[in-house]
């Protein structure tokens, strides 16, 4: 079975400072993994996937395999990112999508 | 823009009455799920269904049941509300690419 860990469940930084929240996951398989989003009193919405190894909002991620670890990464935060964040995995295959979460980061940014 | 609506925002309902929380989606995905949402726990996946009438037990089935009648709606029961069942629920729905996911709903058993 898959699991994903999220070690922080709260994470406070200045505007400006670097973020990093990190995830980490066990699966014996190829996983997909995801960064989901939940700003305050909006729902929960994709903010990028390793498959496509793209920068959202100036975040990015980068899957590594030897550390079974996707940490979300910003150079520079800014007060808009506050939100919740929560790390997934998809098994891929026949697991139909079906997303497995941790138990999220509050990431609060100060000005 | 994809569209996935649950009937309600907030619901209190009394210990061992039957709950439905439903769910709409507008993009034709065949993929629907139910998660719930509690603090320092983050999503847990309760059933899913991948087609008309076909369904799926997640990780936390046990008191619950779905129906999935029609390909756009997905329902949540909850066959005898209790206390422990107080939680966010989260609909979403699967394009090929990512989950979408509904406002939620608040429920309240007391």
């Amino acid at each position: 079975a898959q699991r994903v860990t999220q070690p922080e469940k709260l994470l406070s930084v200045f505007k400006g400072a670097p973020v990093e929240l990190k995830c980490n996951y066990s699966y014996s398989g190829s996983p997909e993994l995801f960064w989901y989003v939940q700003y305050s009193r909006q729902r929960l919405q994709l903010l990028l996937r390793h498959i496509s190894r793209e920068s959202i909002k100036g975040f990015t991620a980068d899957l590594n395999k030897g550390e079974t670890s996707f940490h979300l990464k910003k150079p520079f935060a800014q007060e808009e990112d506050s939100a919740m964040y929560y790390c997934a995995l998809s098994a891929g295959g026949t697991s139909y999508g079906k997303l497995t979460f941790g138990q999220g980061t509050i990431l609060t940014v100060h000005p | 823009d994809v569209k996935v609506t649950q009937s309600s925002r907030y619901l209190v309902k009394r210990t061992g009455e039957k709950v439905f929380l439903e769910c709409v989606q507008d993009m034709d995905h065949e993929n629907m799920f139910w998660y719930r949402q509690d603090p320092g726990l983050g999503l847990r996946l309760i059933y899913f269904s991948y087609d008309v009438k076909m369904k799926e037990k997640g990780d936390i089935p046990e008191g619950y049941s779905v129906s999935r009648e029609k390909k756009e709606r997905f329902s949540l029961i909850l066959e005898s509300a209790s206390t422990n069942q107080t939680s966010m629920y989260l609909c979403a729905s699967k394009s090929s690419y990512e989950q979408y996911f509904g406002p939620g709903t608040r429920l309240t058993v007391t």
